[in-house]
Order: C-alpha cells, then sequence, then structure tokens
C-alpha cells in the first residue's frame, strides 16, 4: 500500500525559529508537494518538486523553501517562523504517470 | 495562475436527498479536475475525477460534469447518507502534466439522518 510519511503529527515552535517538516514516500514517485491547510480556505499549494533538487513555486511560497535532496524526500522549511504559519501542513506525492495525490497524515505546526 | 471558485461552502442535505456542489476555474490550459473527500481528521482522498476531453463520468452514487466552455463543473451526489458528510474540495491542474493541483475552499456536507 502506497506510504507517505510525515515525521511529526504536531509540532510546537517558537516565533523567529528555523523548522523542518520532513515528508518521506515509498512508492518511487518523481512528484511530491506541500499544502498548507487552514479552515475556510482550504489547501493551498505551496511548493513543488517534480524530480531530485528541482523545485517550483506554488501559490504561496512567501516565508517557505524546500529542499529535495533524494527522491523519497520533500522537507519543508519555515526559515523564521511566525504566528501566521500556523497551520495544518500536508504533504502529497503522485508517480507522473498517474495525477491522484497520496496525501500523509499532516503536520499540525503552532507557532507561538 | 489558476483560480479555482468553490460554492456553497457549507450544504445541509436529509439522508437520500441529493447534494451538488459547483466549480469555477480560470485557466483554460487546465485539463484534469478532481474531486477530494476529508472526513474529520483524516487525510483528503479521491472520490472522483474527469478530464478536459469527457463531459460526464458517473462512479455508482457519484457523478461529475464538466463544461470546458463555461470553465465550470459540478459534483453530484445521489441517495445521500451520513457516511457522506465530510468536506468536498475540487481542484483543477495547473500545467499540462495534469499533476499539480490548485483546490477550491472546500464544501462542509452534513447529511441527517
Amino acid at each position: 500500500d502506497v506510504k507517505v510519511t510525515q515525521s511529526s503529527r504536531y509540532l510546537v515552535k517558537r516565533t523567529g525559529e528555523k523548522v523542518f517538516l520532513e515528508c518521506v514516500q515509498d512508492m518511487d514517485h518523481e512528484n511530491m508537494f506541500w499544502y498548507r491547510q487552514d479552515p475556510g480556505l482550504g489547501l493551498r499549494l505551496i511548493y513543488f518538486s517534480y524530480d531530485v533538487k528541482m523545485k517550483e513555486k506554488g501559490d504561496i511560497p512567501e516565508g517557505y523553501s524546500v529542499s529535495r535532496e533524494k527522491k523519497e524526500r520533500f522537507s519543508l522549511i519555515l526559515e523564521s517562523a511566525s504566528t501566521n504559519q500556523t497551520s495544518m501542513y500536508l504533504c502529497a506525492s503522485n508517480p507522473p504517470t498517474n495525477e491522484k495525490l497520496f496525501f500523509g497524515s499532516g503536520t499540525q505546526l503552532s507557532v507561538l | 495562475g489558476e483560480n479555482v471558485e468553490q460554492h456553497p461552502s457549507t450544504l445541509s442535505v436529509q439522508e437520500g436527498d441529493s447534494a451538488v456542489i459547483k466549480c469555477t476555474y480560470s485557466d483554460s490550459a487546465s485539463n484534469y479536475f478532481p474531486w477530494y473527500k476529508q472526513e474529520l481528521g483524516k487525510r483528503p482522498q479521491l472520490i472522483i475525477d474527469i478530464r478536459s476531453n469527457v463531459g460526464e463520468k458517473k462512479d455508482q452514487r457519484i457523478a461529475v460534469t464538466l463544461n470546458k466552455t463555461a470553465k465550470h463543473f459540478s459534483l453530484h451526489i445521489t441517495e445521500t447518507q451520513p457516511e457522506d458528510s465530510a468536506v468536498y474540495f475540487c481542484a483543477a491542474s495547473i500545467n499540462q502534466a495534469g499533476t499539480a493541483l490548485i483546490f477550491g475552499k472546500g464544501t462542509t456536507l452534513s447529511v441527517s439522518s
């Protein structure tokens, strides 16, 4: 069965901290995505990647960066966390031949 | 870039009634339109999708219609059941490969028995 694993289910950080959210998939998928989910705003695309060391900006990349050094791992980095980045972060992946997204269980990040 | 509008934001129906959720998109290059269902505390799951060369697709009690000219698509759920209660998201692809998706803001469907 397809597995997309996000390293933390809940995370509490302080304003100004550098935060790393990790996502690992075991299906050898080329495509990986980071979304944030906020009540009433749906899922908003932050960054995505079609290949190792490749990244593209989504709708709301400001304040975030990503890293994809290995095919199975896609990291989201908050360079200096702010309270408005408190949110549920969802990682997803899919192969290039199938648009169906496989989501991780999410990381609820609270920035205090 | 692509923008997806979804309506209504909340929808309450009686068990057995039909439910319709509508979405519009802005980018005529979009060619893939999925619908995801998210139950409380769970991750989104794909329930049905449609491509731009198809006008309608059905899967048991759910169906999706697409009007490319008007750039809108709709989800239809017939004979609703309490287990249909969830948040539903429409989405549109933002590139020709069809893999990156822009989502609508979601519709909370409540089915009361």
